[in-house]
């Protein structure tokens, strides 16, 4: 059983530039969630998708976008890069949606610096 | 808005001795409680959960958490650690029929002493 898989490992970009981040979700498994992780700081949920639909979204602005595709593979999309958004991105997936007695596995993560 | 508060940010302690980290949460109704470790160099991975039934949850090597709905609790605990636990814990809550907002505390460093 594969688990999740996310890419980039490392990115650095410049401000105001876009940046896409990718997402294999588990085997089997219909959702899955991104989180933004600061230093020092626990993951925060960015918003989730179910069944190609957003299926709930956290204090995140509108330039933070997402996709799910009919594999249940994902991107985050980020643009107009800040330096505040400067993290590890996590994808977590799962069999259900987030309310359900469902578990979410997290992938490796994809660590962003904004210069 | 639901949160989670974690008490301790590091917690050193030595081989063998006991272990419990503190999660409180903040929210009135029914809730998915969940911890996760983060060993150094790897990724999230779930140590326990709890969604209905005993209160107290057994998890993986070795670690348990107990509900106390009235106390909005759920400690980890350990009778006795290991080296190889020194890592990253975090609480983490959802309300139930909740739209996708997995909470998570800040996270308590652990290292154990040789």
């Amino acid at each position: 059983e594969t688990g999740v898989t996310q890419s980039p490992t490392h990115l650095i970009k410049t401000r105001g530039q876009q940046v896409t981040l990718r997402c294999s979700s588990q085997s089997g498994h219909n959702t899955v969630s991104w989180y933004q992780q600061a230093l020092g700081q626990g993951p925060q949920f960015i918003f989730q998708y179910y069944r190609e639909e957003e299926n709930g979204r956290g204090n995140f602005p509108p330039r933070f976008s997402g996709l799910q595709f009919p594999n249940y593979s994902s991107e985050l999309n980020v643009n107009a890069l800040e330096l505040d958004d400067s993290a590890l991105y996590l994808c977590a997936s799962s069999l259900g949606i987030s309310g359900g007695p469902y578990e979410q596995y997290f992938g490796p993560g994809t660590r962003l610096t904004v210069t | 808005a639901q949160s989670v508060s974690q008490h301790n940010h590091h917690v050193i302690l030595s081989e063998a001795a006991s272990l419990e980290l503190g999660c409180n949460y903040s929210y009135g109704g029914t809730v998915n409680l969940f911890w996760y470790v983060q060993y150094p160099g790897q990724h999230l991975q779930l140590l326990l959960k709890y969604f209905s039934g005993d209160p107290l949850v057994k998890g993986i090597k070795g670690f348990e958490a107990e509900f106390i709905k009235s106390k909005f609790s759920f400690n980890l605990r350990k009778p006795s650690v290991q080296w190889s636990d020194t890592a990253e814990y975090f609480c983490a809550v959802n309300a139930r029929r909740s739209q996708g907002n997995l909470i998570f505390g800040k996270g308590t460093k652990l290292s154990v002493k040789p």
